[in-house]
């Protein structure tokens, strides 16, 4: 079956760290993968997204890379800012299928 | 395009009763998914509507239901209601690109049953 696993947080960065999160998949066929941020009090936001093996999605300062090889969907960025404390949920659905599967969510704490 | 919407953002209920949740999906949208947020078992599925016809359902008692009507605005029932039903309840719309499925959440309707 479909599953996302992701590493466990919190995670706590100092502003303008380094980012990664990690996120593995297991799925059949090819599925599109997603990350999704949730800021205290809110729904879930798309961040970025990737359909197919190799394609890089980015969205502001965020990457990842749809590793088809490493069943893998890391979430990275270069310099973080307080600003991005928030809930990051790594997600995939099956093509032709509206059903998602989310990993259960790594809390990042930014400190000034 | 205005965002999804759900109504009300927030709800207190007592053991026992029932309440309905609204969602307004993004216009043009025609799928719409509900999910439930907990901090012990994070976000689970609901069920899906899509042109009025549940198309996917999760695990979860009968006493959770839902509709869809004709102009995709859809709502979700939850009968005789249990203090672990206590929870953040997101409603999703679905665009399809060629296949692939994005989801755009709602800011969700806090539930608080005493």
């Amino acid at each position: 079956g479909n599953s996302v696993t992701q590493m466990e947080g919190p995670v706590t960065l100092s502003e303008e760290a380094f980012l990664t999160i990690n996120c593995t998949y297991t799925a059949t066929g090819y599925p599109s993968l997603f990350w999704y941020v949730q800021y205290p009090g809110e729904g879930l936001q798309l961040l970025l997204k990737a359909t197919k093996a190799d394609d890089k999605g980015s969205n502001k300062g965020f990457e990842a890379t749809y590793r088809k090889e490493t069943t893998s969907f890391h979430l990275e960025k270069g310099s973080v800012q307080v600003s991005d404390s928030a809930v990051y949920f790594c997600a995939l659905s099956d093509r032709n299928f509206n059903k998602f599967y989310f990993g259960s969510g790594t809390k990042l704490n930014v400190k000034p | 395009k205005a965002g999804v919407t759900q109504t009300p953002r927030y709800l207190i209920k007592t053991r026992g009763q029932q309440v309905t949740l609204s969602c307004s999906p993004i216009s043009g949208h025609r799928s719409v998914s509900w999910y439930q947020q907990t901090p012990g078992q994070g976000l689970q599925f609901l069920f899906e509507y899509f042109s009025e016809t549940q198309r996917n359902k999760g695990n979860f008692p009968g006493r959770f239901s839902g509709r869809q009507f004709s102009n995709s605005r859809s709502e979700m029932n939850v009968s005789t209601l249990e203090l672990g039903d206590s929870a953040l309840y997101l409603c999703a719309s679905s665009l399809e690109l060629a296949g692939a499925y994005e989801q755009y959440f709602g800011p969700g309707t806090r539930l608080t049953v005493t």
